[in-house]
């Protein structure tokens, strides 16, 4: 099972800052099949990136995913107060699927 | 726009069996897996496993194996989570998803389960 490591656990920011958070993986993702999400209590996770890059439908510019291999990044280029959640890496690259434990961007 | 819709609340007691729901559109049905993806404060989320509802393929997380049971009703067009004997630790909220090369990009509204004596 592929373990994917995210840092930091907390990442303290305010709105119109940059955000960089970090997916470690413990083996190569394979098809670079690696997908971000955000998560706010009380609602559903939402797809924000697949395929390590691809951002996904509807999703603003502000966010980037980065990366190949084993590392990769997603960047929220100019942070909004809507943007203040946990985020999760995915990879669904093999058969068996896993999360990241999380990061949560927070309020600063 | 596409949906996947769950079944209500749960409150359960240790021991007891449940099976909760998530209605899917026919072409998500036939062209696309669903997962299900468990959500807990402490653990954030946890990956279940997929079912393939047009054949019934699946494959479970080695954390959830012998622990739930996925399955499909084709006639309603809708899977199911069961347990068959609850335990306090399955409290949680779970998520069924649509799951392709896109990723999980559709998500049911999730369903809350508490096991409590």
């Amino acid at each position: 099972e592929i373990v994917l490591t995210q840092s930091p656990g907390t990442l303290s920011l305010s709105p119109g800052e940059r955000a960089t958070l970090s997916c470690r993986a413990s083996q190569s993702v394979s098809g670079n099949y690696l997908a971000w999400f955000q998560h706010k209590p009380g609602l559903a996770p939402r797809l924000l990136i697949h395929g390590a890059s691809s951002r996904a439908t509807g999703i603003p510019e502000r966010f980037s995913g980065s990366g190949s291999g084993t590392d990769f990044i997603l960047t929220i280029s100019r942070l909004e107060p809507e943007d203040f959640a946990v985020y999760y890496c995915q990879q669904y690259g093999v058969s068996t699927y896993t999360f990241g434990q999380g990061t949560k961007l927070e309020i600063k | 726009e596409v949906q996947l819709v769950q079944s209500g609340a749960e409150v359960k007691k240790p021991g007891e069996s449940l099976k909760i729901s998530c209605k899917i559109p026919r072409h998500t049905f036939t062209t696309y897996w669903i997962g299900w993806v468990r959500q807990t404060p402490g653990k954030g989320l946890e990956w279940m496993g997929i079912i393939f509802p047009a054949d019934s393929d699946m494959r479970y997380s080695p954390s959830f194996q012998g622990q739930v049971a996925f399955s499909v009703d084709r006639s309603k067009s809708t899977a199911y989570l069961q347990w068959s004997s609850l335990k306090a630790s399955d409290t949680a909220t779970y998520y069924c998803a649509r799951s392709g090369v896109l990723g999980m990009d559709v998500w049911g509204q999730g369903t809350t389960v508490t096991v409590s004596s």
